[in-house]
């Protein structure tokens, strides 16, 4: 069955530090893999999705992903956290048809 | 182009009443899905609609149902409100299914 796992409920790290939210996921096909950034009381934004080709994805906002396949994972990273990354963050597995699965999200607190 | 509109943004609802939600997709997309979204559960499949045919169904009551028309704008009913029902509703328009979602900022309905 599909499934995407985001081992961390929530993650606290400093303004400037760098940034790493796990994502492991279980797909029986080759998937699509999606991380999606929501601010409070409003949607899901896409920040980046990978299909195929280069593991390594580019998004918005700064925010890049690495697919590895031996590992099942998808992990966000970004180099340096600006206050305004403080949201909740949504690893999302999907393709071939099948409905879009999400991971049960990560907050992150961004300290000063 | 215009994003994903949902209507009403905000819904008081007594239990037992019906309510009924209301998605336009991103034009040209032909996929709307549903998700409920609560503190407790995260981020829960409703059901997914293509071309006006339900496609996926997530695991709720019958009470909770849905409709697609054919210029791709979709509905959502909830027959007989329970406290629990109080959530963030939220309508996600795709190019295809599977592929990446483009999420409206959602419908709360809060249930007394």
């Amino acid at each position: 069955a599909q499934s995407v796992t985001q081992p961390d409920i929530h993650i606290t790290v400093s303004e400037g530090a760098s940034l790493e939210l796990r994502c492991n996921y279980s797909y029986g096909a080759t998937p699509y893999l999606f991380w999606y950034v929501q601010s409070p009381g409003q949607g899901l934004q896409l920040l980046l999705k990978y299909f195929s080709g280069d593991t390594l994805v580019q998004g918005i906002k700064g925010f890049e992903a690495e697919f590895k396949r031996s590992q099942s994972s998808f992990n966000l990273r970004k180099p340096s956290v600006h206050w305004s990354d403080a949201a909740e963050y949504f690893c999302a597995v999907g393709g071939g048809g099948f409905k879009t699965i999400f991971g049960a999200g990560t907050r992150l607190f961004v300290k000063a | 182009k215009a994003g994903v509109t949902q209507t009403p943004r905000y819904l008081i609802k007594t239990r037992g009443q019906q309510v009924t939600l209301s998605c336009s997709p991103i034009s040209g997309h032909r996929s709307v899905s549903w998700y409920q979204q609560t503190p407790g559960q995260g981020l829960q499949f409703l059901f997914e609609y293509f071309s006006e045919t339900q496609r996926n169904k997530g695991n709720f009551p019958g009470r909770f149902s849905g409709r697609q028309f054919s210029n791709s704008r979709s509905e959502m009913n909830v027959s007989t409100l329970e406290l629990g029902d109080s959530a963030l509703y939220l309508c996600a328009s795709s190019p295809g299914a599977g592929t990446e979602a483009f999420f409206g900022q959602g419908t709360r309905l809060t249930v007394v």
